[in-house]
């Protein structure tokens, strides 16, 4: 099956500080969304970007689809960005996402 | 509007017991999935459902079971707990069956099996 990896697995930031995030997936897909998973669990949705790049506020994504990888963008973090932030590929046509393993982010006042 | 709900928050169990989990999704949405986050790994699909029937299932084995009711909030079930089931379980909904749909995920439930 597909395998999808991020890295780094572990970041550590002051709080300002800039950072790019990697997804890279073994196979071409369809579909693939950012999340970000706080430290109390709670899983967000941050984009669904199967191409090309969007934009929301202090984050943005990138995803070239053709070379198999995706790149999540956080400008000036701040210490609510910490957590662990997942990319996640769609199995093809079936509906079914698979997930890295995530980067954990902790950022520092 | 009321987001995506899980009950109950915590729950403890041991080896060979049966356990039901519960998730109202938000208004609106027809579409539930689950999945299963083991401690430091990303989530894993189990299966989702859509109108009441299953849609699409992850390598789970078939004592993992799910229902959906007509006001599309949905119940995870699993029989013969193992120790290896111990995680946090999470239940998304959606609009509809759609990978580029948003999923909003409910807060979980984290089971422990002693």
């Amino acid at each position: 099956g597909i395998q999808v990896e991020q890295s780094p697995p572990d970041l550590i930031l002051q709080e300002g500080a800039n950072s790019t995030l990697r997804c890279n997936f073994s196979d071409s897909v369809n579909n693939l969304q950012w999340f970000h998973q706080n430290p109390w669990g709670q899983l967000i949705n941050l984009f669904y970007i199967p191409s090309g790049t969007k934009q929301n506020g202090r984050l943005s994504a990138t995803t070239v689809a053709t070379e198999r990888y995706s790149l999540l963008y956080i400008s000036s973090s701040q210490t609510t960005d910490s957590g662990v932030y997942f990319c996640a590929v769609e199995d093809s046509g079936t509906y079914k996402y698979i997930f890295g393993t995530g980067t954990r982010l902790k950022v520092l006042a | 509007e009321t987001g995506v709900t899980q009950s109950p928050t915590h729950l403890i169990k041991t080896r060979g017991q049966q356990v039901t989990l519960r998730c109202s999704s938000q208004s609106g949405h027809n579409t539930v999935s689950w999945y299963q986050q083991a401690l430091g790994q990303g989530p894993q699909f189990i299966f989702q459902y859509y109108r009441e029937e299953e849609n699409g299932r992850g390598n789970f084995p078939p004592r993992f079971s799910g229902l959906q009711f007509p006001n599309y909030s949905s119940e995870l079930n699993v029989n013969a707990l193992e120790l290896d089931d111990s995680a946090l379980y999470l239940c998304a909904s959606s609009l509809a069956p759609l990978a580029e749909e948003t999923q909003y995920f409910g807060p979980g439930t984290r089971l422990l099996v002693l």
